[in-house]
């Protein structure tokens, strides 16, 4: 069956960086887009970016360029997230979601459990 | 960007009652609109997309309707499972925007 699996919490020190990463299995990681969303705590969700699995081109929301890099690996079927120079408001719970597409691209079907980063000193 | 607002933020509900929750775009999004449910520490699960097509497996109870600005979703005979966070979303244009959620709690 289709799963994507994210890596373990994570607790960063301010100034550090952190890389998140999202297997998926079930399916070829090529065919479909991936998007990373944020969920701060008790918020709501805020979509990141996505990138282009086929070329691993990133393409990057507003409030998420400059410390936020999305990458591949794909002979190992998964996607990454790393962010640098980690903030206080970057503590949020990241996912990574496959976007469905059929004649177009219609909704994310499938989520990762999530991973929560904490920054704190 | 495009907005989208829910309403309500906030309702609370009976088991067996019929809920119905809008999210309103702030500009024409063709149908692009799917809707999700999540559960306190899970990772949101899509129930609907272009507005009214039901994800598999999701029980009958949900449905969307809706196009151009505004939309709906109404569960029927609200079930103990049902109570969670629901949030619209518009595939419409790039950036990918949420709706800032509305939460379905026990009366």
């Amino acid at each position: 069956q289709i799963q994507l699996v994210q890596s373990g919490s994570e607790l960063k020190k301010p100034g550090a960086s952190v890389k998140v990463s999202c297997k998926a299995s079930g399916y070829t990681l090529t065919t479909y887009a991936m998007n990373w969303v944020r969920q701060a705590p008790g918020q709501g969700l805020e979509w990141m970016g996505w990138i282009n699995t086929n070329t691993g081109n990133p393409t990057y929301a507003q409030n998420f360029t400059g410390r936020f890099v999305f990458s591949l690996d794909t002979s190992v079927s998964t996607a990454y997230l790393q962010i640098s120079s980690l903030e206080a408001e970057d503590s949020a719970t990241y996912f990574c979601a496959r976007t469905y597409c059929g004649a177009d691209c219609y909704a994310f079907d499938y989520w990762g459990q999530g991973t929560l980063v904490t920054v704190s000193s | 960007d495009i907005q989208l607002t829910q309403s309500p933020s906030f309702l609370s509900a009976s088991v067996g009652d019929r809920v119905t929750i809008t999210c309103r775009a702030s500009q024409g999004l063709n149908s692009y609109l799917a809707w999700y449910q999540q559960k306190p520490g899970k990772a949101p699960k899509l129930l609907i997309y272009t507005a009214s097509t039901l994800q598999s497996g999701v029980p009958s109870r949900f449905s969307g309707s809706g196009s151009g600005t505004e939309f709906t979703l109404t569960i029927n005979s609200l079930q103990p499972e049902d109570f969670a966070t629901y949030y619209c979303q518009q595939v419409n244009s790039y950036p990918r925007t949420f709706g800032q959620g509305t939460k379905v709690d026990i009366k």
